[in-house]
């Protein structure tokens, strides 16, 4: 079974403050977990990759947590451009896009 | 580099036309897929290629043909369209894990 599950929000925060959402998913044998932006009416793209020892880009940070099995994405400082949907993307053990599940996303609105 | 391009950015077809939507990439990628997205829905795969002349079928196939002549190009047909076809489509290629999606097609189907 493959699932990923993403609070689909909207998440409403305002400018400056911090955010913090969570993923999970369905199997403990994941190999790898990322981050994925989508701007509204737009493509995804890859925000980042999240390692076991986490990660850390800027005022983004995602953890990962293999034992309860979820990710999280921290946004410190936020900003209007952050607004968007953030989709949580599992590799459960394909090679490549055959092993990717995504998450529905969740959407985010940083308001003035 | 133009990464992935998709054409059309629109299209409307009428229940039972066929169509070709196109997908390119100048990245040299080997891996290539074809998504759907629809609203409350992740996105879903529906075919995908690890190289020239090799397709495979992702989680949602039924009613879609691909195929792979070239490693630049990956163009998905649609047989016989369907209202449940209605959709934007997403064709990426990747490097590793990382997936680089063209802008999609947004597709309705009458």
């Amino acid at each position: 079974r493959k699932e990923v599950e993403q609070d689909p929000g909207p998440f409403n925060v305002p400018e400056g403050a911090t955010v913090a959402f969570n993923c999970t998913y369905s199997n403990s044998a994941s190999q790898s977990f990322f981050w994925y932006r989508q701007d509204c009416r737009k493509e995804p793209k890859l925000l980042m990759s999240v390692y076991s020892s986490g990660n850390e880009d800027g005022r983004f940070t995602a953890q990962l947590n293999r034992a309860s099995q979820y990710i999280s994405l921290l946004i410190r400082d936020s900003k209007l451009s952050d607004s968007a949907t953030y989709l949580c993307v599992v590799n459960f053990g394909g090679g490549g896009a055959d092993g990717l599940t995504f998450g529905k996303g969740t959407h985010l609105i940083i308001q003035p | 580099n133009a990464g992935v391009t998709q054409t059309p950015k629109f299209q409307v077809l009428k229940t039972g036309q066929s169509m070709t939507l196109q997908c390119a990439q100048d990245m040299n990628h080997e891996y290539m897929s074809w998504y759907r997205q629809d609203p409350g829905m992740g996105l879903r795969l529906i075919h995908y290629s690890v190289g020239a002349g090799i397709t495979d079928q992702g989680e949602v196939p039924n009613g879609y043909n691909v195929s792979r002549s070239t490693t630049e190009d990956f163009p998905l047909r649609l047989l016989s369209a369907a209202p449940s076809q209605t959709s934007v489509y997403f064709c990426a290629s990747s490097r590793g894990n990382e997936q680089f999606f063209g802008p999609g097609t947004r597709l309705t189907v009458l």
